[in-house]
């Protein structure tokens, strides 16, 4: 049972436009979400990230955006850069449990940047 | 440079025969993890560490084993691999707090059994 859902395996933005991406979870222990960006051969990387008592969290062209009664969060890129291309992860935690006892993965989403 | 390193990058093995993935950092965390990334499927937890000698199982464990002697080691052991073994490793760390610390991640490694 996949707990973090991400359901677009890709997705094709042009340059310059809003690029959304999405992400849904089922576990309401989760109160710590994270996005992660891949670029091929290398490493994941941190993004951003937003805390369950938090609805919008902002970070120069990205701002994640938290629904908890639809259990959704989204990513919003503005605008898109072809630097951008790369492989989107959703990541999910149960703080409660008072520790760092690892993230849940969405399976990702790879986002095209066209020109 | 706060880094976590992963040796080797590339590995192509045998079914059977037992391999060490190395896994480093140096910022000093107390939480280690590894997870393993395959098509279709993203990013599955191995196993975790929170602290020197303290490990547990993470989604994934079967076929794996883990040893922390070491704040900055974390290696990962698979006594006997097996083909459906075969994917992208990757090790992280991260300070001991509720969750709300990102992960760093290492570069991966690939690995293949035969």
């Amino acid at each position: 049972d996949q707990q973090v859902k991400q359901n677009s395996p890709s997705l094709s933005v042009q340059e310059g436009r809003i690029s959304i991406l999405n992400c849904d979870y089922t576990n309401s222990m989760f109160d710590y979400f994270l996005w992660y960006k891949k670029y091929p051969a290398e490493g994941p990387t941190f993004l951003i990230s937003i805390s369950s008592i938090k609805d919008k969290n902002e970070d120069g062209r990205f701002t994640v955006f938290l629904n908890k009664s639809a259990k959704h969060l989204s990513l919003h890129i503005v605008p898109s850069q072809p630097g951008d291309s790369a492989v989107y992860f959703c990541a999910a935690s149960a703080s409660s449990g008072g520790g760092a006892d690892g993230l849940t993965f969405g399976k990702g989403t790879h986002l095209i940047i066209q020109p | 440079e706060a880094q976590v390193t992963q040796n080797p990058r590339y590995l192509i093995t045998v079914t059977g025969k037992k391999l060490t993935v190395t896994c480093s950092q140096n910022m000093n965390h107390e939480y280690m993890s590894w997870y393993r990334q395959d098509p279709g499927l993203g990013l599955r937890q191995i196993y975790y560490s929170m602290n020197v000698e303290v490990t547990d199982k993470g989604d994934v464990p079967e076929g794996y084993k883990v040893s922390r002697k070491e704040k900055r080691n974390f290696p990962l052991i698979l006594e006997s691999p097996s083909p459906n073994q075969t994917s992208l490793y990757f090790c992280a760390s991260t300070t001991y707090h509720s969750g709300s610390d990102t992960q760093y991640f290492g570069p991966g490694t690939r690995l293949t059994v035969l």
